[in-house]
């Protein structure tokens, strides 16, 4: 069984771009969260999908969205990028009512330059 | 508010020697907790749960809810267990976890 699949995983955006990671869960999983992970921050969480609606939202600013597909794949996107974005996003996927146990990516490593 | 708090950031130990990873947590409720443990090149993986109770690789990990704490344990380290140790909650029945800093666990031989 194929685990949870991030493209791209490495990209260079410049300041100000946007940028569009994909995710695509473990088969079966219908729930997708992420996460950014930063030396300073730790792992942060960003937001949760279900069946294509946004459960929970974390606080970050509006310049990150996300959306979940039909299939559970998802996408996040960060808007006019800013330098403090860089860093790992990390997308997981789970079972609806599996009691938490969360599944992660590799992760994609943005840097903004 | 949810906080996870992991005072070590580097915990450096010699094989075969006991190893206690610290985790404290501010929540007010009945969390869930969890040790993720992320190996060199690897990606984050759930070690263990409280609610399952379960040893895994040797660790164990208690839940004490007067001291809020949830310290990881394992009596006798091995090499292969140097990596970076996260402790998370979460709210039953979401997906969002809070993490905290995390901390690097080095066994020297």
């Amino acid at each position: 069984k194929a685990g949870v699949t991030q493209t791209p995983r490495y990209l260079i955006k410049t300041r100000g771009q946007q940028v569009t990671l994909s995710c695509s869960p473990i088969s079966g999983h219908r729930s997708v969260s992420w996460y950014q992970q930063t030396p300073g921050q730790g792992l942060q969480f960003l937001f949760e999908y279900f069946s294509e609606t946004q459960r929970n939202k974390g606080n970050f600013p509006g310049r990150f969205s996300g959306r979940q597909f039909s299939n559970s794949r998802s996408e996040m996107n960060v808007s006019t990028l800013e330098l403090g974005d860089s860093a790992l996003y990390l997308c997981a996927s789970s079972l609806p009512d599996s009691g938490n146990t969360i599944y992660f990516g590799e992760g994609s490593w943005l840097t903004v330059v | 508010a949810q906080r996870v708090t992991q005072p070590e950031k580097l915990l450096s130990v010699f094989k075969g020697a006991p190893v206690e990873l610290k985790c404290n947590y501010s929540y007010s409720g009945s969390p869930e907790l969890f040790w993720y443990v992320q190996y060199s090149r690897q990606r984050l993986q759930l070690l263990l749960r409280h609610i399952s109770r379960e040893s895994i690789k040797g660790f164990t990990a208690d839940l004490n809810k007067g001291e809020t704490s949830f310290h990881l344990k394992k009596p006798f380290a091995q090499e292969e267990d140097s990596a970076m140790y996260y402790c998370a909650l979460s709210r039953g029945g979401s997906e969002k976890l809070v993490f905290g800093k995390g901390t690097k666990l080095t066994v020297n031989p």
